[in-house]
């Protein structure tokens, strides 16, 4: 059974704080994602990764960095947290490419910036 | 850039009816179209899916149709329970040779009992 992982359910951190969210996934899934949530727009790719140390920008990566050093863990990263970035953040996990293979999201982080 | 429109964005039905909910895609070249439910406090987790090469797939009280011509496909639910209350998403995969779905905005179904 797939199993991922978020490193908080829930987060409180201030303005300008650094902010990181992370993700471990126990299948050796090649590819990992971060989606942000918000009420009205749905799940919106923030960043993906298909192999270590590779990434590519998603929808909406503006203020968002990320960084995979092993297969099994894939970071989140706000430089510098703005109230705009106060969301729900979920990490999901695929063993191939989208078009053959489903998604395994993790619980999620409620990310609140004050 | 690609896109994906789902409608309704509510729905409350009665227990014991049919709920439809519909999706647009813009590639035309996507070829794999997954259907996520979202229970509340929960994860997403994948219901049902559909590839390009089928017009149709059936899973007990759920389906899901593709109308290729017309870039849209829908997910039905039969004989409504309380427990399918959640939000529902459609997702498209992209060919722009990247590893990625676009999700729709999410459907907030509700079965009164």
């Amino acid at each position: 059974d797939v199993k991922v992982t978020q490193s908080s359910r829930y987060l409180v951190k201030r303005t300008g704080e650094k902010v990181f969210l992370e993700c471990v996934q126990d299948m050796d899934h090649e590819n990992m994602f971060w989606y942000r949530q918000d009420p009205g727009l749905g799940l919106r790719l923030i960043y993906f990764s298909y192999d270590v140390k590779m990434k590519e920008k998603g929808d909406i990566p503006e203020g968002y960095s990320v960084s995979r050093e092993k297969k099994e863990r894939f970071s989140l990263i706000l430089e510098s947290a703005s109230t705009n970035q106060t969301s729900m953040y979920l990490c999901a996990s695929s063993s191939g490419p989208a078009f053959l293979y489903e998604q395994y999201f993790g619980p999620g982080t409620r990310l609140t910036v004050t | 850039g690609e896109n994906v429109e789902q409608h309704p964005s509510t729905l409350s039905v009665q227990e014991g009816d049919s709920a439809v909910i519909k999706c647009t895609y813009s590639d035309s070249a996507s070829n794999y179209f997954p259907w996520y439910k979202q229970e509340l406090g929960k994860r997403p987790q994948l219901i049902i899916d559909i590839r390009s090469n089928v017009g149709e797939k059936k899973d007990q009280r759920i389906a899901v149709t593709l109308n290729k011509t017309a870039k849209h496909f829908s997910l039905h639910i039969t004989e409504t329970q309380p427990e399918d209350s959640a939000v529902y998403f459609c997702a498209a995969s992209v060919t722009s040779g990247t590893y990625k779905y676009i999700f729709g905005t999410g459907t907030r179904l509700k079965v009164l009992a």
